[in-house]
């Protein structure tokens, strides 16, 4: 069975700095989908930005990067210039690449607050 | 396009009721899936459905259940309601066939309190 492990609870940056979130996964699938998805408190569940396994570079939304590293199972999530709207939970999510597997598995997040 | 719709989006029930939820998907998203959330326990997989067929179920009691229709509207019922079944119920839809990237689309979800 797949698992995601974000190893911080709670981050804090200032604002328009950087933050890296750390995820890491464990598959013994070769192809799958890795996501970072926000959760403000509204509760929404927002695509940050996603992964397909099979590409190499690494995924890219405006101030948001990834941190793909296939052979060490991690994918970590980097906000640059952060703003007070990315205040949030964060969660790493693994998704087989399999259409008939609509399952995604979730890490148990990260709390991330933003200082003014 | 309208988003995915749950209803209701707060309850509150005691303990020994049932409940029943409801998602809509996004239009032309055949497969529905949900989860349940709570502090202790995270987000977990529920069941998910494509084409009015169960394909996964996830580590739940029979208590939960699920099913989809022909309009690819979905509904899970919670029967016999305990403590530990307050929780935000989360239910998200995605694309299939040629349409398909992967992504999840989650509704706002039902906030269930059971007392």
């Amino acid at each position: 069975a797949q698992t995601v492990t974000q190893s911080q609870p709670e981050m804090s940056v200032q604002e328009a700095e950087t933050v890296t979130l750390s995820c890491t996964y464990d598959t013994s699938e070769s192809d799958y989908y890795l996501f970072w998805y926000k959760q403000p408190p509204s509760r929404q569940m927002i695509l940050v930005i996603r992964q397909e396994a099979y590409k190499q570079q690494n995924a890219t939304e405006n101030r948001f990067s990834v941190n793909f590293q296939k052979a060490a199972k991690s994918f970590s999530l980097k906000i640059s210039d952060s703003q007070l709207g990315d205040a949030a939970m964060y969660f790493c999510a693994y998704r087989s690449a399999w259409q008939g597997a609509q399952k995604l598995v979730f890490g148990q997040g990260t709390r991330l607050t933003i200082n003014p | 396009k309208a988003g995915v719709t749950q209803t209701p989006r707060y309850l509150i029930k005691t303990r020994g009721q049932q409940v029943t939820l409801s998602c809509s998907p996004i239009s032309g998203h055949r497969s529905v899936s949900w989860y349940q959330q709570t502090p202790g326990q995270g987000l977990q997989f529920l069941f998910e459905y494509f084409s009015e067929t169960q394909r996964n179920k996830g580590n739940f009691p029979g208590r939960f259940s699920g099913r989809q229709f022909s309009n690819s509207r979905s509904e899970m019922n919670v029967s016999t309601l305990e403590l530990g079944d307050s929780a935000l119920y989360l239910c998200a839809s995605s694309e299939s066939g040629t349409q398909f990237t992967g992504e999840l689309f989650f509704g706002e979800g039902s906030r269930l309190t059971v007392l």
